[in-house]
C-alpha cells in the first residue's frame, strides 16, 4: 500500500526565511510524488512532480524538492518565504504502474510572519 | 479550457435525504476522480474512473454512496439516507494521462461543501 506522512500540520516562518515542509513515503513500487497547494478559498493546484526523470524536481513560484530513495522522502524547500506562500500544502504518492489512486497526506499549513 | 466545474457549491442538506454532487471534468480529460476533505485532513480518495469505466472505489465507501460517469463525460456522486459524518467538502479532480503511466498533473474543482443536519 502506498501513503505518504507530513511531518507538521502547522509551520511558521519569517518572510524572507527558508521554507521546509517534511514528507516521508511509503511505497512497495517505484513512486510517483507530487506536491499539491490549496490557497484560501481556492481548488487544489499543482506545485511539482517527482517521476524519475531527476532527483531535484523545481516546480512554480520558486519551490523546490528532491527525492532521495534512501530516505523515502521527498521535502519542499523555497529559500525564502514570501507573504503569499501562506497557504496549505499536500503531499501526494502514486504507485507507477498507471492504474493507482492517488492518495494525499494531511497536509502542512504554512504561515509566513511578516 | 474552463477547469473543472463542480455543482452545487454548497448543499445543506437533513439527515436520512439523498444528495445529488456533479462534476464536469476538463474536456477531453480521461480521468476523473473523488475525493472527500474534513477540516484539517487531506482529501480522502474514494473513487476513480478511466473513461466510463469504475477502476477504483476506496473500501472506506459504504454501500450509501455511488459514482457513475455515463459516456466517459460529466460524472455524478449520490449519497443516500445521509450521515452528519458525511459532512465534508467534496472535491472532483480530472486528468489526461494516455499513456496510462500515472504521473499526469490533477485538475480540481472548488468542491461541493456538504452539511448534514
Amino acid at each position: 500500500a502506498q501513503s505518504v506522512t507530513q511531518l507538521g500540520s502547522h509551520v511558521s516562518v519569517s518572510e524572507g526565511a527558508l521554507v521546509l515542509l517534511r514528507c516521508n513515503y511509503s511505497s512497495s513500487v517505484p513512486p510517483y510524488l507530487f506536491w499539491y497547494v490549496q490557497y484560501p478559498n481556492q481548488g487544489l493546484q499543482l506545485l511539482l512532480k517527482y517521476t524519475s526523470a531527476a532527483t531535484l524536481v523545481k516546480g512554480i513560484n520558486g519551490f523546490e524538492a528532491e527525492f532521495k530513495k534512501s530516505e523515502t522522502s521527498f521535502h519542499l524547500t523555497k529559500p525564502s518565504a514570501h507573504m503569499s506562500d501562506a497557504a496549505e500544502y499536500f503531499c501526494a504518492v502514486r504507485n507507477s504502474g498507471g492504474y493507482q489512486k492517488v492518495t494525499f497526506g494531511t497536509g502542512t499549513k504554512l504561515q509566513v510572519i511578516p | 479550457d474552463t477547469g473543472v466545474s463542480q455543482n452545487p457549491r454548497h448543499k445543506i442538506t437533513k439527515r436520512g435525504q439523498n444528495v445529488t454532487f456533479r462534476c464536469d471534468p476538463i474536456s477531453e480529460h480521461n480521468r476523473l476522480y473523488w475525493y472527500r476533505q474534513t477540516l484539517g485532513q487531506g482529501p480522502e480518495f474514494l473513487t476513480y474512473f478511466q473513461n466510463e469505466a469504475q477502476l477504483e472505489k476506496s473500501r472506506l465507501l459504504s454501500d450509501r454512496f455511488s459514482a457513475e460517469r455515463p459516456k466517459g463525460s460529466f460524472s455524478t456522486l449520490e449519497i443516500q439516507r445521509t450521515e452528519q459524518g458525511d459532512s465534508a467538502m467534496y472535491l472532483c479532480a480530472s486528468s489526461f494521462d494516455p499513456g496510462s503511466l500515472g504521473n499526469e498533473k490533477l485538475f480540481f474543482g472548488s468542491g461541493t461543501q456538504l452539511s448534514v443536519l
